[in-house]
């Protein structure tokens, strides 16, 4: 079956560093994606992996390992508009991109 | 750039009810794609298109339709309205044509079924 595991809630400190991890088995991968959500928003894209190693984008990294099946957003020097939910998302094939969504992190940034 | 617009925003219905969630992108987009979102939950793939006349179903199909005469639009139905079809409806676009191309969410639909 698919599954992709995410811890439900997290909480940091502003100006911190909070790593929100991922761990997935799907049938097939082609690339996993992570999207940010605030409350009552549509998801927008952060980062795609597709090989193992980091990918660092300003404040957001995205880390991939394939063999174990795991991938972490790390958030740097946290913002209190860092505030958010953050869905992993595996896409398994590559005739269809369709992605298989975790149930997200919602992580709280507190002052 | 509009992106891909999702009407209405908010919706009530009675079950039993019919009515179709329009979605429509500007950004000439072969992949749509539809999903639901439940409450403290990751969202869930109805249906997805891989171009016009080209429909499939994903991971929930069932209670709903889709349609996709063109590039453009991909509606979907919902024919017979059930409480446990409330929730937050997200249509997405993408270029597909290699794999790190992200999709793209529309502000979402919220639906009540009472």
């Amino acid at each position: 079956g698919q599954n992709i595991d995410q811890p439900t809630e997290m909480t940091a400190t502003e100006g911190a560093i909070v790593q929100i991890n991922c761990t997935y088995q799907t049938s097939g991968f082609n690339g996993l994606f992570w999207y940010q959500q605030h409350a009552g928003e549509a998801p927008t894209f952060l980062s795609y992996n597709v090989l193992d190693g980091l990918e660092e984008k300003g404040r957001f990294s995205s880390f991939l390992s394939r063999s174990k099946g795991y991938s972490y957003l790390l958030l740097k020097e946290l913002q209190m508009k860092d505030s958010a939910s953050y869905l992993c998302a595996v896409n398994r094939e590559d005739s269809s991109y369709k992605l298989i969504f975790g149930s997200g992190t919602r992580l709280l940034v507190r002052p | 750039n509009a992106g891909v617009t999702q009407t209405p925003k908010f919706r009530i219905l009675k079950i039993g009810q019919s009515m179709t969630l329009q979605c429509t992108q500007d950004m000439n987009h072969n992949y749509m794609y539809w999903y639901r979102q439940d409450p403290g939950m990751g969202l869930k793939l109805i249906y997805y298109s891989v171009g016009a006349g080209i429909t499939d179903k994903g991971e929930v199909p069932n209670g709903y339709n889709v349609s996709r005469s063109t590039t453009e639009d991909f509606p979907l139905r919902l024919e017979l309205a059930a409480p446990s079809q409330t929730s937050v409806y997200f249509c997405a676009s993408s270029r597909g044509e290699g794999r790190n191309q992200p999709q793209h969410f529309g502000d979402g639909t919220r639906l009540s079924i009472l």
